[in-house]
């Protein structure tokens, strides 16, 4: 069973559209994060969610709201797509705190065109 | 605030040959020191990460790293590289008490036949 799973994998959509990503744990982590991957590959950190409750909110367009239903899921809803939002987009999840790693998943290709 | 410097990026080495990726980081207060992998199209996974106790740390794929407080180091080294070792390595740096790692730009790891 895969520990750390976002669907879909690929995304291919037109500017202004609205799109969401979704992600899953079944690790029993109480934290979970995403994590924009840029061109260059550089990673930054969006969001994180403890247990259903958002910890980190980095300088994020609004555009972009994280939804924790529970504490196995959080999702990523993007509205008004740009050119800029494309990018990998990488769900992680952590136990307890991020001192002690994360556990990534696969990643999301978001392509706007 | 933290930050990582990866000073290289992009090595390249003869297969068998060994290796050593450069990370410095910067830190008012402890941190825990992390380095990942990313194999091409792929999620991050974690290689080896340290916390506390000995400054050697061994990692999966014979990977080690060598925490440096005086130095604000922690460079990982492989004594033989294996063409399989072609990826992205990306030092990362998390504050203690904190959920947040912050992660280095990457060094891209090319393994020549």
């Amino acid at each position: 069973d895969t520990a750390v799973s976002q669907t879909p994998k690929y995304l291919v959509t037109q500017m202004g559209n609205d799109k969401s990503i979704k992600c899953e744990q079944n690790l029993g982590h109480d934290t979970m994060y995403w994590y924009k991957q840029d061109s260059k590959k550089f990673l930054k950190i969006m969001f994180s969610y403890n247990n259903k409750e958002l910890i980190i909110n980095e300088t994020v367009p609004n555009r972009f709201s994280p939804k924790s239903p529970d504490k196995a899921h959080l999702n990523l809803h993007i509205n008004s797509l740009e050119l800029g939002d494309s990018a990998v987009y990488f769900c992680a999840s952590s136990l307890v705190s991020g001192n002690y790693g994360y556990t990534f998943g696969s990643g999301t290709r978001l392509t706007v065109v | 605030a933290q930050s990582v410097t990866q000073l290289d990026s992009q090595v390249p080495v003869f297969e068998e040959a060994p290796v050593e990726l450069r990370c410095n980081y910067s830190s008012s207060v402890s941190v825990y020191l992390f380095w990942y992998v990313q194999y091409p199209n792929q999620g991050l996974q974690l290689l080896l990460k340290y916390l506390s106790g000995s400054t050697l740390v061994k990692g999966i794929n014979g990977f080690e790293a060598e925490f440096n407080k005086s130095q604000t180091s922690f460079h990982l080294r492989k004594p033989s590289v294996h063409i399989s070792d072609t990826a992205e390595y990306f030092c990362a740096v998390s504050a203690l008490g904190t959920d947040k790692i912050i992660f280095g730009k990457g060094t891209r790891l090319h393994i020549l036949p």
